[in-house]
């Protein structure tokens, strides 16, 4: 059975760093593009950053370029997501999802509150 | 970057009919070297991920009542709910895989009636 779990919300202050996690289980993690897609509250969905199979292309979306940092370990089937920077914006849940053209499983979600 | 229009908003049905939501592209998002709509479909309830639903346009994911359908084809979309049951209410979402960066419709809003 295919997994994601993320890890790693939390409340952080304007200008705070968090990293986040996404463990992966029940299929090959190498072998997947992944995503982080993100969702304000009460809001829609907004990708974040992607990263392919072997790490080599990344992607991020002009709102978080600069400021995140996408990765991932395939030897422990983990994604992560590094935050500097924070902003009130970037308050959201935060979705780890697989993908394979479009997105077949999604994590539960990580939120992330910035606020002082 | 395609942008992705759902319409309507929100969208209130009694049971048992049917529920019409509608997705429009900036652009197609027929591959014509393959024929197929990268254009897929996401139901999320409250507290919950998205979950699949439809994906080139028209194929049920495994396990979708078949009282959902997707149609369309080029740069207008479709989803239907056939007959509506307490369980369908959600937000749904349209989505964009033919070009990077992916990108979703506003969301529309389900309840019933």
């Amino acid at each position: 059975e295919v997994q994601l779990v993320e890890s790693g919300g939390d409340l952080v202050q304007p200008g705070g760093s968090l990293r986040l996690s996404c463990t992966a289980s029940g299929f090959t993690f190498s072998s997947y593009w992944m995503y982080w897609v993100r969702q304000a509250p009460g809001k829609g969905l907004v990708w974040v950053s992607r990263i392919n199979g072997d790490g080599t292309t990344i992607n991020y979306a002009d709102s978080v370029e600069g400021r995140f940092t996408i990765s991932r370990d395939n030897a422990k089937n983990t994604l992560y997501l590094q935050m500097n920077s924070l902003s009130a914006e970037d308050t959201a849940v935060y979705y780890c999802a697989r993908t394979n053209y479009f997105f077949d499983y999604w994590g539960q979600g990580t939120l992330v509150t910035v606020s002082s | 970057d395609i942008v992705m229009t759902q319409s309507p908003d929100s969208l209130a049905v009694s049971l048992g009919e049917r529920a019409t939501i509608n997705c429009k592209s900036s652009q197609s998002v027929l591959y014509s070297s393959n024929n197929k709509n990268y254009l897929v479909w996401y139901q999320q309830k409250p507290g919950q991920p998205p979950k699949l639903l439809i994906y080139w346009a028209s194929t049920r994911e495994s396990g979708v009542p078949d009282r959902f359908s997707g149609s369309g084809s080029g740069t207008d979309f479709t989803l239907t709910i056939s007959s509506l049951q307490a369980e369908d209410v959600a937000v749904y979402y349209c989505q964009q895989y033919y070009s990077s960066p992916i990108t979703f419709g506003q969301g529309t809003r389900l309840e019933i009636k």
